[in-house]
């Protein structure tokens, strides 16, 4: 089955430094992906959604500028947490869409923790 | 009002029992829906994908999709404590548009 493969699955930087998350489609070509946190018991909020070879969207409220995405290749999106604080500290979780003869169907990598002390 | 709404639970059921987890929404316009399982500190994983209103089962999971009520459920039967997780229900406009997740239900299933 699909694959979407995130990494690092843990992370621990320190206050004011930047940390990048990748994730990438393993055994397909996803010109979508989406990025979410998950703070502790709460569901997952979408952060942005990254298309291949454009500018990501971000949804109200999220700073760009501090929560950069690459999605350079059909197989590769990043974000980076710049100048990072103790509140960025959460669960970061990629999606990927794959689009095939069933239709459209998004599948999750295994999400990031980030500790930033 | 949330666009989705889950009842967070925690649910507890004995082994063997029949679960219901069920959303309601608010968007008439949501026509994709999906049920996915979330383990602790782990991403969601796919259970369910539902294309308008209707029943899908799949083994022991089954989805049902109301769209005229804009309310979904999720059916588990033979409950097994490895079924204890986080359900999550999640819907869209389209094939192509953003994903919005349900707050999740806490489930546990004891032996």
């Amino acid at each position: 089955g699909a694959v979407v493969s995130q990494h690092p699955s843990r992370v621990i930087c320190k206050s004011g430094t930047s940390v990048k998350i990748e994730c990438r489609s393993l055994d397909f070509q996803a010109t979508t992906m989406f990025w979410y946190r998950q703070f502790p018991k709460q569901s997952l909020m979408l952060m942005a959604t990254s298309n291949e070879g454009s500018k990501a969207t971000y949804e109200q409220g999220v700073e760009k500028d501090k929560f950069l995405i690459n999605h350079a290749s059909l197989t590769l999106s990043t974000l980076t947490v710049t100048s990072a604080h103790p509140e960025d500290s959460s669960f970061y979780i990629c999606s990927a869409s794959r689009i095939d003869g069933s239709g459209n169907t998004i599948y999750f990598g295994e999400g990031s923790w980030l500790t930033v002390v | 009002q949330k666009e989705v709404e889950q009842d967070p639970g925690p649910l507890s059921v004995p082994e063997g029992a029949i679960v219901s987890l069920n959303c309601t929404y608010s968007n008439s316009a949501f026509q994709y829906f999906m049920w996915y399982r979330q383990y602790s500190r782990k991403g969601p994983e796919l259970l369910m994908y539902t294309y308008s209103s209707g029943n899908k089962e799949d083994g022991r999971f089954t989805a049902q999709v109301d769209k005229s009520s804009k309310y979904i459920s999720l059916f588990i039967r033979d409950s097994q404590p490895s079924d204890s997780a986080t359900y999550l229900c999640a819907m869209s406009t389209t094939s192509y548009d953003k994903v919005i997740f349900g707050p999740g239900t806490s489930l546990s299933v004891i032996p």
